[in-house]
């Protein structure tokens, strides 16, 4: 599969493969996490997320894993499709008040077949 | 789930004058925000719209720009006054139910493409 260590601007794979996102967070005081996924002229869609009081969690061919110690956040996706090629944002709820999303810097994902 | 409906999906305008973009979501949500995203570029917070009073900015946001309502549960419009050429962007509507004082998933409308010229 193809990961990151750190945060790239894209990400490219081939069909099949496994993608790894990655996102560090600001908020130490953040205790909600979630990736979004943005297709071209739409608005974010949910993939999942994940509360502060777990290091894991899966949905449907994703994975989201947290690690507050060092702030960083990732998403994995399993067999990577032609159909999940998007750009990918991560938030979480850092303003003030706890009640907002403030996202992340996005990754685009091309998915060749 | 909410669906949530934005006017206009996109507009040009000319320096000087102020857009008002309308977002109507289809259920009751506790909470409503307005995002600002430039083209290849993250999500900003504009601001929560909070209903009966008025809207939290976040910091480099300020009411005279950029004024909110927010009247009811499911209804909220932000203007974009004195429009220059800076401000074209797309404007996202975003909300998103609080369940046990919990912030959960919030829901994005398409977003309003605005175009100063």
């Amino acid at each position: 599969g193809e990961s990151v260590g750190l945060h790239l601007p894209t990400l490219s794979v081939q069909e099949g493969d496994n993608s790894i996102i990655n996102c560090a967070y600001s908020n130490s005081a953040s205790d909600y996490f979630i990736w979004y996924k943005q297709e071209s002229g739409k608005g974010p869609q949910f993939i999942i997320d994940i509360r502060s009081n777990m290091d894991k969690r899966q949905g449907q061919r994703v994975t989201v894993l947290l690690n507050k110690t060092v702030k960083h956040l990732s998403l994995q996706i399993a067999a990577t499709q032609p159909g999940d090629s998007a750009v990918y944002f991560c938030a979480e709820n850092g303003n003030q008040a706890g009640t907002a999303l403030i996202f992340g810097k996005g990754t685009t994902l091309s998915v060749s077949s | 789930s909410a669906v949530i409906s934005q006017k206009p999906s996109r507009d040009i305008c000319q320096r000087g004058t102020s857009l008002t973009i309308q977002c109507q979501v289809d259920s009751q949500v506790t909470m409503m925000f307005w995002y600002r995203q430039q083209p290849g570029q993250s999500l900003t917070l504009i601001a929560t719209a909070n209903q009966g009073s008025e809207a939290t900015y976040e910091s480099g946001f300020v009411i005279d720009k950029f004024p909110i309502s927010r009247p009811n549960l499911t209804f909220s419009t932000l203007t974009v006054s004195n429009m220059s050429p800076e401000d074209s962007s797309i404007y996202l509507c975003s909300a998103t139910p609080i369940y046990r004082d919990r912030i959960t998933e919030a829901f994005f409308g398409q977003g309003t493409r605005l175009t100063v010229v």
